[in-house]
């Protein structure tokens, strides 16, 4: 089945050392994003790439990179985690489509951080 | 800039009870209109999708319009199981962008 898959699905690391999210999908969508949800709120758009083409959101901390070596993978870098950044990391694509066929978006599981 | 406003949960029902989940959107446009719902401990999934003004998106039981005269697009389920417990959250796509703008979900509890 086509899908969208996070690794891994829980991560542990230390306050300030540097750790990496990965994200896979079989959908071969252009469009993929990264989102941060704490405590079941409406997910945090960090930024999202067309292609090959990044889009940070204006709130989004420099703490936070994304990487995109190919059509499949995306990964979020957090460079010095802090015990705020504690949260559900959801991964998502959509392909870009028409407007009448709503282009909806397609998540993965997620990776659960935790920062001690 | 567009915004998705829901009802505030938690909503807690019993088994067979009648579900109606409040969603207002405000957007310029004609965005696409969504409900996810998320399990606990898993990403979202898309439930169902609206696309133009009066569409009916619908699935498992779940129904939605797309009022365009009253910004609404609120979820209903005629009799809930306690398999639907989960949060819902209802999202519109920016017109012409990539965009979701998710709102802030509710919680629904169904009892046995």
């Amino acid at each position: 089945d086509a899908m969208v898959i996070q690794n891994p699905r829980y991560q542990v690391t230390q306050f300030g050392k540097p750790v990496t999210l990965s994200c896979s999908q079989t959908l071969n969508h252009n469009v993929m994003y990264w989102y941060q949800q704490k405590s079941s709120q409406a997910p945090k758009l960090l930024f999202h790439y067309y292609d090959k083409d990044f889009n940070n959101e204006a709130d989004t901390p420099d703490n936070f990179q994304s990487r995109r070596p190919n059509t499949s993978f995306c990964f979020l870098d957090i460079r010095s985690p802090g015990l705020g950044d504690a949260a559900m990391y959801l991964c998502a694509t959509s392909r870009p489509g028409k407007e009448r066929e709503g282009r909806e978006q397609f998540f993965g599981p997620g990776t659960r951080l935790t920062v001690l | 800039g567009d915004s998705v406003t829901q009802m505030e949960g938690p909503v807690t029902l019993s088994e067979e009870a009648f579900l109606t989940i409040n969603c207002t959107y405000t957007a310029t446009g004609y965005p696409s209109l969504f409900w996810y719902v998320q399990y606990p401990g898993e990403g979202l999934q898309l439930l169902l999708k609206a696309t133009k003004a009066d569409d009916k998106g619908s699935n498992k039981g779940f129904e939605a319009t797309y009022r365009k005269e009253t910004t609404s697009f609120h979820l209903e389920k005629g009799s809930v199981q306690v398999s639907d417990s989960a949060v819902y959250f209802c999202a519109l796509r920016e017109t012409g962008g990539f965009k979701t703008i998710f709102g802030a979900g509710t919680r629904l509890f169904v009892k046995a």
